[in-house]
């Protein structure tokens, strides 16, 4: 069984919209937990890395929440544009193991 | 800075054959990770190589190998290609004591 999962699976928004995508993680002892943006066809690239002692980091218009409590984190898109559309993918570290959500896919239509 | 480059780009191969993929890490990096990424999925961890050796395994085959040389650039060896090898290859660096990781582009892998 995975010890992260992602919702929704995908999700299709209007663009200047706002969006929120769901992670929640079993994964142990929890060291980090980064949301990564991939674009179709290339690597990951790191929007944002939260340690156990913090519950909400920014990247722009990117918002990441942790509640190391209940082992969720929340990654909010505000005011969307087309260049957001892309899958959004929650990594969780233990030590040096990540475990990789299967991401979520966002689309922004115009 | 570069950051981390991978080669080739794109690759097609046939079933049963030897395939060699290469990735040179972020400069001032020197542990290596590989991963399988097939489509729709998130990236698979294959295996990690630190100081020329390899320090951690995911579940994968022992016809996936590797290989990390003096400047920390490394080799990722898959024979016997079967079908369902067909992914996106990824290769990450960190520096050692580092929390954050750095992606390549990734090795587009076609078995046919």
């Amino acid at each position: 069984k995975n010890q992260v999962e992602q919702s929704p699976q995908s999700l299709i928004i209007l663009e200047g919209k706002n969006c929120t995508l769901q992670c929640n993680y079993t994964v142990s002892p929890f060291s980090n937990l980064r949301w990564y943006k991939q674009d179709t066809g290339r690597g990951p690239v790191s929007l944002t890395i939260m340690t156990f002692s913090e519950n909400t980091k920014s990247n722009g218009r990117y918002t990441a929440t942790l509640d190391a409590d209940t082992k969720q984190s929340s990654l909010h898109i505000t005011a969307s544009q087309l260049s957001d559309s892309a899958s959004y993918i929650c990594v969780v570290s233990a030590k040096y193991k990540l475990s990789f959500g299967a991401g979520t896919t966002v689309t922004v239509r115009a | 800075d570069a950051g981390v480059t991978q080669s080739p780009t794109h690759l097609i191969k046939t079933r049963g054959q030897q395939v060699t993929l290469r990735c040179s890490p972020k400069s001032g990096h020197d542990t290596v990770s590989w991963y399988q990424q097939a489509l729709g999925q998130g990236p698979q961890f294959i295996f990690q190589y630190y100081e020329e050796e390899e320090r951690q395994r995911g579940n994968f085959p022992d016809r996936f190998s590797g290989h990390q040389f003096p400047n920390y650039s490394s080799e990722l060896n898959v024979n016997a290609l079967l079908l369902g090898d067909s992914a996106l290859y990824l290769c990450a660096s960190r520096a050692g004591g580092g929390h954050e990781q750095f992606f390549g582009p990734g090795t587009r892998l076609t078995v046919l």
